[in-house]
């Protein structure tokens, strides 16, 4: 079965400016959660979405946002970008509540540029 | 709250020889561990990891780990290194009191020579 899809793999943008990345998550899952990857920071946990209902909240500001439709597709979104926002975003899934403990599936990430 | 440790940045073994990347975690109550690794420019790839049971884990590639709950460790191992092995390795932690939020350690640099 496909893997979790994130689009796009790699992306350039303007400090002020904002973003829009996209998370589809294994068919079935209904558990989505992001994290941001960087050297100084490594991996932080960001929000999970489950049944389009956020869940849980990292320690990020207001400036990063997320949701999640019907068909379990996630998005996050990023406004007035800043130099320190550029990472790797990973995106991951899993089926339901309970299978939270058995882990998640990672897509391959968005890597994100601001310049 | 919970939190996990890898205390070696980068871990260098000659292809063939006992590879091993530490790891200690802190939590509250039972914990969920996990082992992920990551190839330039990929997302995480699942290795392995323990729920409950038998304290030996095995999983992908031949790779290994032991839950050792006195000394809060859960090491990765693997008998026998290939250079194709050389990555980045994370060491993860969740659990119900942290409502099965994953924390991640900082992550190990793995360099396997031929």
């Amino acid at each position: 079965k496909a893997g979790v899809t994130q689009t796009p793999r790699y992306l350039i943008k303007t400090r002020g400016q904002q973003v829009t990345l996209s998370c589809s998550p294994i068919s079935g899952h209904r558990s989505v959660s992001w994290y941001q990857q960087t050297p100084g920071q490594g991996l932080q946990f960001l929000f999970e979405y489950f049944s389009e209902t956020q869940r849980n909240k990292g320690n990020f500001p207001g400036r990063f946002s997320g949701r999640q439709f019907s068909n379990s597709r996630s998005e996050m979104n990023v406004s007035t970008l800043e130099l320190g926002d550029s990472a790797l975003y990973l995106c991951a899934s899993s089926s339901d509540a309970n299978d939270r403990v058995t882990g998640y599936t990672f897509g391959s990430g968005t890597r994100l540029t601001v310049v | 709250a919970q939190s996990v440790a890898q205390p070696e940045d980068q871990v260098n073994v000659a292809e063939g020889n006992p590879l091993t990347v530490k790891c200690t975690y802190s939590v509250s109550g039972n914990p969920y561990l996990f082992w992920y690794v990551q190839y330039p420019n990929r997302g995480l790839q699942f290795l392995l990891k323990y729920i409950t049971g038998d304290n030996l884990v095995k999983g992908s590639y031949g790779f290994e780990a032991e839950f050792n709950k006195s000394q809060t460790s859960f090491h990765l191992k693997k008998p026998s290194a290939l250079v194709s092995d050389s990555a980045l390795y994370f060491c993860a932690v969740s659990s119900r009191s942290n409502d099965y939020k994953l924390s991640f350690g900082a992550g190990t640099t793995v360099t396997v020579r031929a």
